[in-house]
This record gives C-alpha cells, sequence and structure tokens, in this order.
C-alpha cells in the first residue's frame, strides 16, 4: 500500500533553474496539497486541489505553479528556483468524509545553491 | 485567516515524566483541531483529532488533548513519555467541517532523553 508517493525526494538546483515534483495518491483522495517545511515556520501550504481540475492558491504560492493531472497526481513546479525555495516539500492527500486527516508523502528535500 | 500557536519551541523531558505541549488558536467560530507527529527523518502522522463531542480526545500511542473552547486551546499530553516519543509535534486547525485546509502551527520538538 504506496499511499502518497513523492518524487524525486532529493534535488540540488541552481538559481534560475526549473524543475517540477511529482506527486501520486493511491488512496482515491478527492483533495491533495503541496506544504513546505521550513525550521521554526511549520508546515505553509502553497496550493491545494480540492478535486480533479481545480487548484487553489494557498499561503505561500509566489513562485511555484501546479497541475492537477488526474484524480492521482498533483504536481508542484518551481519555473525559476530561487535559494528562498530551499525547503523540504511534502505533498499530502485527504478525504472529505475524513475531514482534516491528511495522509503526507515522505518529502522532497530541495536546495537551491 | 485562522492562526495556531505553539510556544514550546523546545522541549527535553526524561523518560517517565509527564508532558503537556501547548497550542492556542485564533479563530472565533467552529474549529476541528488535530495533532500531527513527525518522527525523525520520516512524514507526519495524525495523533489525533477533535471534531465535536467529549472535548477530551485519545489518540495513538497514550496521547490525548483537552480542547478548552473559552480557552481557544488544544493542549496535548501523556502521562509518561518513552524515549520513542522523540519527535515534532505539530498542532492544526480547520475551520469548518468539510473544509480541509489545514493551518500548522509552528511545531515543538521534542526529545526525551533515556
Amino acid at each position: 500500500n504506496a499511499g502518497v508517493t513523492q518524487t524525486p525526494k532529493f534535488q540540488v538546483l541552481k538559481t534560475g533553474q526549473s524543475m517540477t515534483l511529482q506527486c501520486a495518491q493511491d488512496m482515491n483522495h478527492n483533495s491533495m496539497y503541496w506544504y513546505r517545511q521550513d525550521p521554526g515556520m511549520g508546515l505553509r501550504l502553497i496550493y491545494y486541489s480540492a478535486s480533479e481540475g481545480t487548484t487553489d492558491k494557498g499561503e505561500v504560492p509566489n513562485g511555484y505553479n501546479v497541475s492537477r493531472l488526474n484524480k492521482r497526481e498533483f504536481s508542484l513546479r518551481l519555473e525559476s528556483a530561487a535559494p528562498s525555495q530551499t525547503s523540504v516539500y511534502f505533498c499530502a492527500s485527504s478525504n472529505r468524509e475524513n475531514t482534516g486527516e491528511l495522509f503526507f508523502g515522505e518529502g522532497s528535500r530541495l536546495t537551491v545553491l | 485567516a485562522q492562526s495556531v500557536s505553539q510556544h514550546n519551541h523546545h522541549v527535553i523531558l526524561s523518560e517517565a515524566a509527564s508532558l503537556e505541549l501547548g497550542c492556542n488558536y485564533s479563530y472565533g467560530g467552529t474549529v476541528n483541531l488535530f495533532w500531527y507527529v513527525q518522527y525523525p527523518g520520516q512524514h507526519l502522522q495524525l495523533l489525533l483529532k477533535y471534531f465535536s463531542g467529549d472535548p477530551l480526545v485519545k489518540g495513538i500511542k497514550g496521547f490525548e488533548a483537552e480542547f478548552i473552547k473559552s480557552k481557544f486551546s488544544f493542549n496535548l499530553r501523556k502521562p509518561s513519555v518513552q524515549w520513542s516519543d522523540t519527535a515534532e509535534y505539530f498542532c492544526a486547525v480547520a475551520l469548518n467541517f468539510g473544509n480541509e485546509k489545514l493551518t500548522f502551527g509552528t511545531g515543538t520538538r521534542l526529545t526525551i532523553i533515556p
């Protein structure tokens, strides 16, 4: 039972490079999220998708784009990476029947030099 | 917008000590409240949740939390901690039923000394 799978787990980028973080869930959940975790700041919501075909900005969306490709997949794209985007990124999913219970992926550690 | 405050940034305890981690939120309406735990090197997992009913909720691994509406608090407790409880603990709030968007606190790092 895979749950929420994120790739890659580690990535080093140079300033200005682009990359996409991939996320897939196999629990048939409607909602998916991207969070970033920074020391002393907890988790902050970047974008979320309440259902296939819809996306909304969270608390810190600047510098990111997302795509809800289908019900299973939700990708996060950095078009021009900046050092301030060095962080650990977590994808999560949930179902309305269990409101607030998020299932998290194992995280992607991104370093921007 | 709602916010969550966790005033204890790092707590160090000896095994068998009692634990209480503070969590306060700012929102006057109906909320759903959660505690998540992140063990070293792992992803976040749900520890316990409160939607309605009995304000004292029990979670996994002997943890419990009490919702005190008048104090806007949802403190996490455990009578006797173990070394394996070493982790980071996050309080989170969702505004109302059906809204899965969570706002997290900044987290409390708990270190248990054997």
